[in-house]
C-alpha cells in the first residue's frame, strides 16, 4: 500500500512543493515512479527510480528517498504545476500500486 | 510515435460483461520487453491498475478483480483486449491503456504512454 501525504497542498506560484509517498513496506526505489495528471487528462510521467526525471520533465521536478520514504519536490511552482500527482510502486512480481494522489491547488 | 486509443461501449448494464480494446502504433507487441496495462479511474477518484499483458504471453492482473478480468493481445492487428466480466455501477469510471517497457537507466518499467482514456458508464 502507498500512501501520500497530505491529500490537498494549496501552494502560490513559486513556491515549493514537497509530496510525499510512504510505503507499507519497504519496496526498490528502481520500482518507485510519479505521475502527474491534469483534468480531462491521461496521467503522465515524471519521475522514474524514484529520482530520474522522465524525457522532456523540467529540472524544477525532482524526486529522492528510498525504502519506504519517496519525496517528490517541485521546486519553483509553475501555473501548469497545478495538477494531481501519484506514486506508483511497480513491484518485481509485475504488479503495480497506485499512492492515493496528492492535488496541488492554487492558493 | 507512440500512440494508444481505447475503444468499447459507453454504457453497459449491471451484470453484462465489459469489453474494451486498446490499439497502438509505434511499437510492437512481439518486441522483447513490451508490454500494454490498463489502468481504470472512477469520477473524482484514484487511479487503479487493473491488467498487464506482455511481449511473451506472460499476464498479470490485479488480485482484488482477477476473478473477473481476462487480457488478450493480437499482435497482428496492434490490439490489446480487456474483458471485465458482472459489471457493477461501482465499476463506472474512465479506463485507460498504457504502454509499458524498460525505461531509461533504471532498467525497469514504466508506463510511459497512454491513451486518452473511454468513459464506461455501468447503468440499468
Amino acid at each position: 500500500v502507498l500512501t501520500q501525504s497530505p491529500g490537498t497542498l494549496s501552494l502560490s506560484p513559486g513556491e515549493r512543493a514537497t509530496l510525499s509517498c510512504r510505503a507499507s513496506q519497504t519496496v526498490s526505489a528502481t520500482h518507485l515512479a510519479w505521475y502527474q495528471q491534469k483534468p480531462g487528462q491521461a496521467p503522465r510521467l515524471l519521475i522514474y527510480a524514484a529520482s530520474n526525471r522522465a524525457a522532456g520533465i523540467p529540472d524544477r521536478f525532482s524526486g529522492r528517498g528510498f525504502g519506504t520514504d519517496f519525496t517528490l519536490t517541485i521546486s519553483r511552482l509553475e501555473p501548469e504545476d497545478f495538477a494531481v500527482y501519484y506514486c506508483q510502486h511497480y513491484g518485481r512480481s509485475l504488479l503495480i500500486t497506485f499512492g492515493g494522489g496528492t492535488r496541488v491547488d492554487i492558493k | 510515435h507512440i500512440t494508444l486509443e481505447e475503444s468499447g461501449p459507453t454504457l453497459v448494464k449491471p451484470t453484462q460483461t465489459l469489453t474494451l480494446t486498446c490499439t497502438f502504433s509505434g511499437f510492437s507487441l512481439s518486441t522483447s520487453g513490451v508490454g500494454v496495462g490498463w489502468i481504470r479511474q472512477p469520477p473524482g477518484k484514484d487511479l487503479e491498475w487493473l491488467a498487464l499483458i506482455f511481449w511473451d504471453n506472460d499476464e498479470r492482473c490485479n488480485a482484488s478483480l482477477k476473478s473477473r478480468l481476462s487480457i488478450t493481445k493480437d499482435t497482428s492487428r496492434n490490439q490489446v483486449v480487456l474483458t471485465m466480466t458482472n459489471m457493477d455501477p461501482l465499476d463506472t469510471a474512465t479506463y485507460y491503456c498504457a504502454h509499458t517497457s524498460l525505461y531509461g537507466s533504471s532498467g525497469w518499467y514504466v508506463l510511459d504512454y497512454w491513451g486518452q482514456g473511454a468513459l464506461v458508464t455501468v447503468s440499468s
